[in-house]
């Protein structure tokens, strides 16, 4: 059964710094998700990693995948305002069942 | 525009009175999938469908129930509320075995 553990759960921190969300995940994951939520909102997709040592970059947000640690990280890079919200990583379970990390709240103080 | 839409956003409701929400996909998509949200816990699925007329359990089944009917369309089934249930509730499409998953609005549920 797949297990999927995020840390820090609440994470505050200041704009212009740098800082990463650990994702851990119990056993093998077809492939590695990571979703944003604004509150009040629906999940938005922001990276889908499928491979050993893939990692992907959108603006000041950047995501790897090590299989072998089954470990995935969401670096954020000179944080902004605007990207408060909450982060969500979810491994895929035979087939298409999304199994969700607790999520990691995200404030950013300017 | 492909989407997900769920029905109602918002409900508040009683004690044992039973409930439909209702969710449809307009994208052909085989699977289908409620999730509900709790804080600290992130989403946790509910029950899937892999197609028309085929469903199954998720994680967290008890006191709910769906139906697949059609391909489109995946209402979830409350017989009988509880408190408990208080909770949001998303539902979600893909493609069998597709990397990308679409999900609705979400519906916040209040069970008084």
């Amino acid at each position: 059964e797949l297990k999927v553990e995020q840390n820090p759960l609440f994470l505050s921190m200041q704009e212009g710094k740098n800082y990463t969300i650990y994702c851990n995940y119990s056993t093998t994951s077809d492939r590695l998700y990571w979703y944003r939520q604004d509150p009040g909102k629906s999940l938005e997709s922001l990276f889908v990693l499928l491979s050993n040592g893939a990692v992907k970059q959108e603006g000041r947000l950047m995501a790897s995948l090590d299989t072998k640690a089954r470990l995935s990280t969401l670096h954020i890079t000179a944080a902004v305002h605007d990207l408060s919200a909450t982060y969500f990583c979810a491994g895929a379970e035979y087939g298409n069942k999304l199994v969700f990390g607790a999520g990691t709240i995200l404030r950013v103080k300017s | 525009e492909a989407q997900v839409t769920q029905n109602p956003r918002y409900l508040i409701t009683v004690t044992g009175k039973k409930l439909t929400v209702t969710c449809s996909q307009n994208m052909n998509h085989e699977y289908m999938s409620w999730y509900r949200q709790d804080p600290g816990l992130g989403l946790r699925q509910i029950y899937y469908s892999m197609n028309v007329e085929v469903t199954d359990k998720g994680d967290v089944p008890e006191g709910y129930k769906v139906s697949r009917k059609e391909k489109r369309n995946f209402p979830l089934i409350l017989e009988s509320p509880s408190p408990n249930q208080t909770s949001l509730y998303f539902c979600a499409s893909s493609l069998a075995g597709a990397t990308e998953a679409f999900f609705g609005q979400g519906t916040r549920l209040t069970v008084v």
